[in-house]
């Protein structure tokens, strides 16, 4: 089956410290891979996402590589907020037939102090 | 805000009590999910509605009933549930749902339940 295992948290930084939560995956298939944020009250918010290989997904100072080759999609950014305080999902979703289903690992709570 | 929301945010019920769910998108999407949000679990699907047709249903008992009446709203019906059904329940919204698997579901702040 599909599955995705990333970093247990919570993790806590200071403001400006470089961050990386690390996300691998199995999958059955060739999937799509996701990173969303949910921030505290909120909802899932789509961070950022790779469709392909070597694909590399962007969005606010974040990013994350789709490896193929180690089955990892690690999110990196360089310099964190407080604003950035949230929980963090890594997710795949494998197409093709009747498979909908969008695999989400356990999340990783960030919290970055001023 | 992305354009999906959710009522009512929160609800206590008792294990007798009858109660829906409701969500509204306002995108133009297609296709709507239904996930399970429990304390250190993965977030887990439910249901999935695909142009109003109800495609998915993840092994989800019976006291849990989806309706999805039109593209813009979908709703859970709740009957006799467990106190193990406590958790956040989040609705979701897709343009389409792709072959390669690769479309964006945007999410609302969910419904945050408690069942006593």
């Amino acid at each position: 089956g599909n599955s995705v295992t990333q970093m247990e948290g919570p993790v806590t930084l200071s403001e400006e410290a470089f961050l990386t939560i690390n996300c691998t995956y199995t999958a059955t298939g060739y999937p799509s891979l996701f990173w969303y944020v949910q921030y505290p009250g909120e909802g899932l918010q789509l961070l950022l996402k790779a469709t392909k290989a070597d694909d590399k997904g962007s969005n606010k100072g974040f990013e994350a590589t789709y490896r193929k080759e180690t089955t990892s999609f690690h999110l990196e950014k360089g310099s964190v907020q407080v604003s950035d305080s949230a929980v963090y999902f890594c997710a795949l979703r494998v197409g093709g037939g009747s498979n909908y289903k969008l695999t989400f690992g356990k999340g990783t709570l960030l919290t970055v102090n001023p | 805000e992305t354009g999906v929301t959710q009522t009512p945010r929160h609800l206590v019920m008792g294990m007798t009590n009858k109660k829906s769910l409701k969500c509204e998108q306002h995108l133009g999407h297609n296709a709507m999910y239904w996930y399970k949000q429990s304390a250190k679990k993965p977030l887990e699907l439910m249901f999935v509605y695909n142009f109003k047709e109800q495609t998915e249903n993840n092994s989800v008992p019976s006291r849990f009933s989806p309706e999805c009446p039109n593209s813009s709203h979908l709703f859970l019906h709740l009957h006799t549930l467990q106190p193990e059904d406590s958790a956040l329940y989040l609705c979701a919204s897709s343009q389409e749902i792709l072959a390669g698997g690769g479309e964006t579901q945007y999410f609302g702040p969910g419904t945050r339940l408690l069942v006593l």
